[in-house]
């Protein structure tokens, strides 16, 4: 079985801070993650995703994420905030391997606030 | 090119009726998914298809609903006898193959029981 926690459903930041948003998971055998963002009234768009390469992955739009194996987290970063971030933003795990028929388990999403 | 597409919309439907939604993946791509977000919720995978082989139904929450796909195309949701607490927002997506690669999302339809 696996999950995904994602700490805080809203995080607000004023322009130009960091973002951090916080992303644990729980998985029997290592797992693939993901971060997607959902633009108002868009589908779905991968920002990033971890498959056992480098541990630090960065994706669009400047974000970057880290795998963390110790503490089973996957926060997602980004150094300064623009108002075109504003979204939500949901973390994702897949335990299959390549081949393996699996949807992705999501966390409830965290709504990204940007104050100007 | 063109991405993942879904019709309707959007779909207002009395509790009891029947309705029927239908994605239409990237060209090429053998694997479809189909996912339920309940307002304020993550997204729930419902069923996965790869190919011809026998699709993953474990996400399906109950017998009224069924999906099909004819071989890499098309796919259809169907939920049978609609309840409220179906009220939701589908949606699809495809990647090229099933696993890591990438999933692309279609707008998804708004799926209103009243």
């Amino acid at each position: 079985a696996q999950s995904v926690t994602q700490l805080g459903s809203h995080v607000s930041v004023s322009e130009g801070a960091l973002v951090l948003l916080r992303c644990n998971y729980s998985s029997s055998v290592p797992p693939y993650l993901f971060w997607y963002v959902q633009y108002p009234n868009q589908g779905l768009q991968l920002l990033l995703k971890y498959t056992s390469a480098a541990t630090l992955v960065k994706g669009i739009n400047g974000f970057e994420a880290e795998f963390k194996k110790s503490e089973t987290s996957f926060h997602l970063t980004k150094p300064s905030a623009h108002m075109r971030d504003a979204a939500e933003y949901f973390c994702a795990v897949s335990s299959r391997q390549g081949g393996g028929a699996d949807g992705l388990t999501f966390g409830k999403g965290t709504h990204l606030i940007i104050q100007p | 090119g063109a991405g993942v597409s879904q019709s309707p919309s959007n779909k207002v439907t009395e509790k009891g009726k029947d309705v029927e939604l239908r994605c239409d993946p990237i060209s090429g791509h053998t694997a479809l998914y189909w996912y339920r977000q309940r307002l304020g919720q993550g997204l729930e995978f419902l069923i996965y298809f790869q190919g011809n082989s026998a699709p993953d139904k474990s996400g399906l929450p109950s017998d009224r609903f069924s999906a099909e796909r004819t071989g890499e195309s098309v796919s259809t949701l169907t939920i049978q006898r609609t309840q409220q607490e179906d009220s939701a927002v589908y949606l699809c997506a495809s990647s090229f193959r099933g696993g890591t690669y990438e999933q692309y999302f279609g707008p998804g339809t708004r799926l209103t029981v009243t």
